[in-house]
């Protein structure tokens, strides 16, 4: 199986700062990633698809970029409503697998 | 509006079986691969498999933790994905999401295809306990 680590598992930051999640896989998975933001009690909501799209009504302050095994998740401004755990997940391969999710604390 | 709500969860014995629903609405069901993610309490999300679409085969993934215990069928006549669960054990209790996968296709000598999760419902919590 693909592993996907990413880093770090917890980041204290205040509104306004810039943040960036870093996710690497064991092997190339091309740009065959997606990045989920979940809050407390709620379900994981879609954020970027193929390393660096956007979903349709995200907003733009979310960005992701990388290619084959290093990739980042950059929130340009963090506003108070990005504060939850975010998870980087490969599709390259049929088994999918997640990262371990990094959670965005208020500093 | 796409919607997803899974049921079907509850408490059950180390062993037994259950069987969770994913009954959809506001798309067009049968044209879509469809999985399930569970996330046990307090830890991160794990994908637990999924099923294409008939156009696509029909045909089902699974994770390594639930081959050949877990099954995932569809019935697109009422736009229902199901999850059986047989032989379960402590380790499965977990929030079970479902949610509806996107295809993406790279063309050329051979076709690729992948998928991602583009709406998830909000969950069924199983609990498996003696």
């Amino acid at each position: 199986d693909i592993q996907m680590t990413q880093s770090p598992s917890t980041l204290s930051a205040s509104v306004g700062d810039r943040v960036i999640i870093t996710c690497r896989a064991s092997q190339s998975i091309s740009s065959w990633l997606a990045w989920y933001q979940q809050k407390p009690g709620k379900a994981p909501n879609l954020l970027i698809h193929k390393a660096s799209n956007l979903e349709s009504g995200v907003p733009l302050r979310f960005s992701g970029s990388g290619s084959g095994t290093e990739f980042t998740l950059t929130i340009s401004s963090l506003q108070p409503d990005d504060f939850a755990t975010y998870y980087c997940q490969q599709y390259y391969s049929h088994l999918w697998t997640f990262g371990q999710g990094t959670k965005v604390e208020i500093k | 509006e796409v919607q997803l709500v899974e049921s079907g969860g509850g408490l059950v014995q180390p062993g037994q079986s259950l069987r969770l629903s994913c009954t959809t609405s506001g798309f067009t069901f049968g044209d879509y691969a469809m999985s399930w993610v569970r996330q046990a309490p307090e830890k991160g999300l794990e994908w637990v498999g999924f099923i294409r679409s008939k156009a696509y085969g029909g045909t089902t993934e699974y994770a390594a933790s639930v081959k050949g215990r877990f099954t995932i069928s569809r019935d697109d006549s009422k736009s229902i994905a199901y999850l059986q669960m047989n032989s379960l054990k402590t380790e499965d209790t977990a929030l079970y999401y479902c949610s509806r996968d996107i295809i993406t296709i790279t063309w050329g000598l051979e076709n690729h295809y992948f998928y991602y999760m583009d709406v998830w419902g909000k969950g069924t919590t199983v609990t498996v306990s003696s």
